[in-house]
C-alpha cells in the first residue's frame, strides 16, 4: 500500500521561512514530487527528488531521505502569493508506469 | 505549446444523468492520468493509461466510471449514472515518460444536484 502523511494546515509571516514535511511509505519508490496548487487552480510542478538530498531552486528546496522516508519542502522570503496547497506526491514503479499518488496537502496562509 | 486540454470547464447536472468529460493531453505524452479532487479525500488517482492502454484503474470508485483513450489525442471519463456524492474537481494530467513531471489540464468541476 502507500500512505503519505503532511501536516494539513501551516501559517508563516511574510518574509520568514517555512519548512513543510512530508513523509511516506511506499512500494516501488522511484522519487518524490512537490506541487503547488492556488485555489481553484491546477497543480503545477516545483520540485522532483528521487536521490538523497537537497535541491535548490530560486526561493524554493527540496529534501529527501529515502532510508527515513522523508522530505521536506523550504520556502524562503515568503510572499503573499506563496499562500496556496503543497502537495507532495509519491511516484511508485510497482504496478509499471511511474504511478503518483498524493498527499491530502497542506494548505499554507502567508500572513503579512 | 497548448498545455493539457479538458473539456468542460464546468458541469451541473442532476442526479441520474450521465456525464463525459474529456481531455486532450500534451502531444508526444504517452501518459495520461485521471485525477479527482475534493475537500475530503484530496487529490485521488482514479486511471492512467500508457500508449492508449489502461494500465491500473484500481482507484475508479464503482462500475458507474468507465474512461476511455481511443487514440493517443484523446481521452474521457464517463460517470453513467451520476450521483451527488461525484461532485469534485476532476483533473486530467499527461506526462512523456516514467518518472517525468506531470501537466494538469484545469480541471472540469462537477456538480451532481
Amino acid at each position: 500500500g502507500q500512505n503519505i502523511d503532511q501536516p494539513t494546515e501551516m501559517t508563516a509571516t511574510e518574509g520568514a521561512i517555512v519548512q513543510i514535511n512530508c513523509t511516506y511509505q511506499t512500494s516501488g519508490f522511484n522519487g518524490l514530487f512537490w506541487y503547488q496548487q492556488h485555489a481553484g487552480e491546477a497543480p503545477t510542478f516545483l520540485s522532483y527528488n528521487v536521490l538523497d538530498g537537497l535541491e535548490e531552486k530560486g526561493r524554493f528546496s527540496s529534501f529527501l531521505s529515502r532510508s527515513k522516508g522523508y522530505s521536506y519542502l523550504l520556502l524562503k522570503e515568503l510572499q503573499m502569493k506563496d499562500s496556496a496547497s503543497y502537495l507532495c506526491a509519491v511516484i511508485s514503479l510497482y504496478n509499471q508506469g511511474g504511478k503518483l499518488i498524493f498527499g491530502q496537502g497542506t494548505e499554507l496562509s502567508v500572513k503579512p | 505549446d497548448a498545455g493539457v486540454i479538458q473539456s468542460p470547464r464546468h458541469e451541473v447536472t442532476e442526479m441520474g444523468q450521465e456525464v463525459t468529460l474529456r481531455c486532450k493531453p500534451i502531444s508526444g505524452h504517452d501518459y495520461l492520468f485521471w485525477y479527482r479532487q475534493t475537500m475530503m479525500r484530496g487529490l485521488e488517482l482514479l486511471i492512467y493509461f500508457n500508449n492508449n492502454v489502461p494500465i491500473d484503474d484500481s482507484g475508479m470508485p464503482e462500475d458507474r466510471f468507465s474512461a476511455k483513450m481511443p487514440n493517443a489525442s484523446f481521452s474521457t471519463l464517463k460517470i453513467q449514472p451520476s450521483e451527488p456524492r461525484d461532485s469534485a474537481v476532476y483533473f486530467c494530467a499527461s506526462k512523456t515518460r516514467v518518472a517525468g513531471e506531470l501537466f494538469f489540464g484545469e480541471g472540469s468541476r462537477l456538480t451532481v444536484l
